[in-house]
């Protein structure tokens, strides 16, 4: 069975600091999707990032940083130099290959990040 | 390009009761799924819909159930409601797909209060 943990539950920062949310997955396939997850207070899910379980290399998007690392079994999130917009429950989730559907996804219990002006 | 909608946005009912909520994918998008998020979880996958019929579903009773319509949007349906099913009710959107990589995109989602 599949299982994401998101041991961090809240953190919080200050503005322009940088912070590094974890996520630890358990999967018995060898392919599978790893996706980040942005839900501001509105409740909307915004779609952040997908990596599939054969790219292991790093991805920069702006102030956004992923490091996905298969050895550890883990798919960091790093934003530099957060900022108030920032604030917001982030989750990872991860899916597998599946026949006849779509992957369903499976969701950590979510990293809720505030960031104080 | 309209995302995804769901309606209502929030609704209170009494236990016992039964309701349906309402989704319509992004455009483009033939799948649609569904999640039940409590206060403080992650989102749990509840089923999933193409072609008009149930393709996936997670560990829930038989008292929810869902339809697909010719247009892609898609009805969650819940019987006989207990205090428990009190949750956010997301709705995904994607192009099918077995490959494991199709992004889902979620509606706003609908609050369900039961009293």
């Amino acid at each position: 069975a599949q299982k994401v943990t998101q041991a961090q539950t809240e953190i919080s920062v200050v503005e322009k600091e940088d912070v590094t949310l974890d996520c630890v997955y358990e999967t018995r396939d060898t392919t599978y999707y790893l996706f980040w997850y942005k839900q501001p207070p509105s409740g909307e899910l915004v779609f952040l990032i997908r990596r599939n379980s054969f790219d292991e290399q790093n991805e920069i998007s702006g102030r956004y940083s992923w490091n996905f690392q298969k050895s550890t079994s883990s798919f960091n999130f790093t934003i530099t130099a957060s900022q108030v917009v920032d604030s917001a429950v982030y989750f990872c989730a991860l899916s597998e290959v599946t026949t006849g559907a779509n992957s369903k996804l499976t969701f950590g219990k979510g990293i809720t990040l505030s960031v104080r002006p | 390009d309209a995302g995804v909608t769901q309606s209502p946005t929030h609704l209170i009912k009494t236990r016992g009761q039964q309701v349906t909520l309402r989704c319509s994918p992004k455009s483009g998008h033939d799948t649609v799924s569904w999640y039940q998020q409590a206060l403080g979880q992650g989102p749990q996958f509840i089923f999933q819909y193409y072609e008009e019929e149930e393709r996936q579903r997670g560990n829930f009773p038989d008292r929810f159930s869902g339809h697909q319509f010719p247009n892609y949007s898609s009805e969650l349906n819940v019987n006989a409601l207990l205090l428990g099913d009190s949750a956010l009710y997301l709705c995904a959107s994607s192009l099918f797909g077995t490959s494991g990589q199709e992004t889902q995109y979620f509606g706003p989602g609908t609050r369900l209060l039961v009293l």
